[in-house]
């Protein structure tokens, strides 16, 4: 979907490094959401906000934070990265709580 | 019990046949029905919604909910090799507003 946009698409990083994710939506769209996706485990849901500066936790929350400061953009920050990180990591966004969402490209990350 | 379940396949179904995918889902408050269609190494894309009972068409897509038995299905027709993919059901419960995905069925269709 073009309105949403990951950056990086690909990064690598050490055990023990904070990252940042970015996801940037030009689609005003007010709920947004940051999913990883495993192998075997399908998409799973860390954190999501249903407004500027209101966010709650997913299902995997732990070692992970979110920011959402302005209704565009939506940071997921891995405070200290470890290996069980390494994913592939996907923003969505959708209009309201029951709409279907509109998923990024995607950003593969992996933790050495 | 996982609150939302598929089978994992591969589901092989030939060239012009029926594909009949199939979700459960356990939070009995449910209200929308999402199936999605990812590539691999893409990103999800939703190809139908379903918010009540019944049958839903779209091209040769039909999404089939049925709140009582807490089953939701795609059926895709005359089923073509670029439909190989894995099929995502989701689900949305009115007591949340997280949607909650299957982990997916991965459909192989030969010529």
């Amino acid at each position: 979907d073009a309105g949403i946009t990951q950056s990086p698409r690909h990064k690598v990083t050490e055990t023990g490094t904070p990252v940042t994710l970015r996801c940037h939506q030009t689609e005003n769209h007010r709920y947004m959401y940051w999913y990883r996706q495993d192998p075997g485990h399908g998409l799973r849901l860390i954190h999501y906000s249903y407004g500027v500066k209101d966010t709650d936790k997913g299902e995997v929350s732990d070692g992970y934070s979110v920011s959402r400061s302005k209704t565009e953009d939506f940071l997921l920050t891995l405070e200290s990265a470890t290996s069980s990180q390494t994913s592939v990591y996907f923003c969505a966004g959708a209009s309201s709580y029951n709409s279907p969402l509109h998923f990024g490209n995607g950003t593969r990350l992996t933790v050495t | 019990q996982k609150e939302v379940e598929q089978n994992s396949g591969p589901l092989s179904v030939p060239e012009g046949a029926i594909a009949s995918l199939n979700c459960t889902y356990s939070d009995r408050v449910s209200q929308s029905f999402f199936w999605y269609r990812q590539y691999s190494g893409k990103s999800p894309e939703l190809i139908m919604s379903i918010y009540s009972n019944g049958d839903k068409e779209d091209g040769r897509f039909t999404a089939q909910l049925n709140k009582a038995s807490q089953y939701v299905s795609l059926l895709i027709r005359d089923s073509q090799p670029s439909d190989s993919a894995t099929y995502l059901c989701a689900v949305n419960s009115e007591n949340t507003d997280k949607l909650i995905f299957g982990t997916g069925t991965r459909l192989q269709v030969f010529p």
